[in-house]
C-alpha cells in the first residue's frame, strides 16, 4: 500500500494558523476513523497528538486539532509558536495494516 | 511510568538477520488493552509501520516486509522482539517500538541499526 500524501513543508508566522493535509484512499482514511497525527523533533521519537481523527490525548495543547472528510484528514495548528517547528506525520488504519504519511516539515517564520 | 527501551546490535552485515528487543516497564505487556508495534525510520526519511502483535501472539505485518519479518512477545520478561532477515542497506533505520491503543500512543527512544559490511 502507498504512503498517505502530505505536503513536504508548511510554514507560518507566530500566532497564525496552519493546516496540514493528509490524503489517502477509500481503503484507508475513507474507510476508518482511526487517523492519528504525530509530532517529531529531530533526533526524537514521535509523539501522539491526535487520535481517531479529532481526539486529543490528555496533555496535548488544544492548539492542535484534527478533522477528516472523505479520504482526507487534516491537522490544524492554531496560534503557531516557535516550539511547533517540527515534522508532522499522519497515520491511518487500513484494516489490519497501518499506513503513515510521508511527513510535513513545519517552519515557523 | 511507562517506558519502552529498544536494544540490540547497532551494526548488521548485509544478508544477515537484524534482531531487536523492546523491554516494557510501567505497563503490563499482558494487558488486553494494548497492541505492541514496531515502526522504522530511515535516516532523513519518513515512518514505516513494520508490524504489530497482541499479547496472545497474534500478529499483523506490513505486506512489503512480511516474508522477512517476525515479531514475538514474551510476557514473562515483558519483551517484544523483532527479527528481520536477509537485510540490505535499505534496512538501515532507526527502529522504534510503540504501545498501541488509540494509535501509536507511546514510543521508545529508538535504536539505530546500520546495515554495512
Amino acid at each position: 500500500q502507498s504512503a498517505l500524501t502530505q505536503p513536504a513543508s508548511v510554514s507560518g508566522s507566530p500566532g497564525q494558523s496552519i493546516t496540514i493535509s493528509c490524503t489517502g484512499t477509500s481503503s484507508d482514511i475513507g474507510s476508518y476513523n482511526l487517523v492519528s497525527w504525530y509530532q517529531q523533533y529531530p533526533g526524537k521519537a514521535p509523539k501522539l497528538l491526535i487520535y481517531e481523527a479529532n481526539r486529543r490525548p490528555s496533555g496535548v495543547s488544544n492548539r492542535f486539532s484534527g478533522s477528516k472528510s472523505d479520504n482526507t484528514a487534516s491537522l490544524t495548528i492554531s496560534g503557531l509558536q516557535a516550539e511547533d517547528e517540527a515534522d508532522y506525520y499522519c497515520c491511518s488504519s487500513a484494516g489490519s495494516d497501518w499506513i503513515f504519511g510521508g511527513g510535513t516539515k513545519v517552519t515557523v517564520l | 511510568q511507562l517506558q519502552l527501551q529498544e536494544s540490540g546490535p547497532g551494526l548488521v552485515k548485509p544478508s544477515e538477520t537484524l534482531s531487536l528487543t523492546c523491554t516494557v516497564s510501567g505497563a503490563s505487556i499482558s494487558s488486553g488493552s494494548y497492541f505492541w508495534g514496531w515502526v522504522r525510520q530511515p535516516p532523513g526519511k519518513g515512518l514505516e509501520w513494520i508490524g504489530s502483535i497482541y499479547y496472545s501472539g497474534s500478529t499483523t505485518y506490513n505486506v512489503s516486509l512480511k516474508s522477512r519479518v517476525t515479531i514475538s512477545v514474551d510476557t514473562s520478561t515483558s519483551q517484544v522482539s523483532l527479527r528481520l532477515t536477509s537485510v540490505t542497506a535499505a534496512d538501515t533505520s532507526v527502529y522504534y517500538c510503540a504501545m498501541m491503543k488509540r494509535g501509536f500512543d507511546f514510543w521508545g527512544q529508538g535504536a539505530l541499526v546500520t546495515v554495512s559490511s
